[in-house]
């Protein structure tokens, strides 16, 4: 099994470009949520990806978005990147109560 | 409001116990967590607990819910050098599908 996988692993972007991050569940998850980590930080859920819609929010902009695929992966997408968004972005896949994180994507905006 | 706390430090020699506290603010949460994070890494399910019980064990660890103060603890046994990384407790309100995490706990463990 080989848990849940996120790509890329590291990623420099510029403040206004856009990103998109990918996230593949643990086999047999069908639940996808995605939280932000900042330096120093715990994770901060962003959104909860269910049956290929968003089921719950946090409160982070519009400026993020994502999607769910019918295999269950996910991608975060942030548009217009900030300084401010420079973090860890860790996915969790889970099926009942356990959420299983995966390595994380550490994403610079210069 | 939404506010998990834990202290940031905690400083063990190896053999020793370590105990890490946690308290959280949401009485309606249904299981609460603790995460392992080592440097670079993601998190690392270590144990949960569900609300209706006091105490949890799993080889080396224990888990204690107090839910009348809202608190939460993590003992570790015999604590290793491997222990050394920065532990999160988070909680599940019910209802909601999110967890709130604590900002972590580092531990470090000296030889």
């Amino acid at each position: 099994d080989a848990g849940v996988t996120q790509s890329p692993t590291h990623l420099i972007k510029t403040r206004g470009q856009q990103v998109t991050l990918r996230c593949s569940p643990k086999s047999g998850h069908d639940t996808v949520s995605w939280y932000q980590q900042a330096l120093g930080q715990g994770p901060q859920f962003i959104f909860q990806y269910y049956e290929e819609e968003e089921r719950q929010r946090g409160n982070f902009p519009d400026r993020f978005s994502g999607h769910q695929f019918p295999n269950y992966s996910s991608e975060l997408n942030v548009n217009a990147l900030l300084l401010g968004d420079s973090a860890l972005y860790l996915c969790a896949s889970s099926l009942d109560n356990e959420q299983f994180f995966g390595p994380g994507t550490r994403l610079t905006v210069l | 409001g939404e506010d998990v706390e834990q202290s940031l430090f905690l400083s063990v020699r190896e053999g020793d116990s370590s105990v890490i506290n946690c308290t959280y603010t949401d009485s309606s949460s249904t299981y609460l967590y603790w995460y392992k994070q080592e440097p670079g890494a993601g998190l690392q399910l270590l144990t949960y607990i569900f609300s209706n019980m006091d105490m949890k064990q799993d080889q080396r660890l224990t888990v204690l819910l107090n839910k009348k103060d809202k608190h939460l603890s993590l003992r570790i046994a015999d604590t290793q050098t491997g222990d050394s990384a920065i532990y999160f407790c988070a909680e599940s309100p019910s209802g909601t599908y999110k967890y709130i995490f604590g900002t972590g706990t580092r531990l470090k463990v000296l030889a």
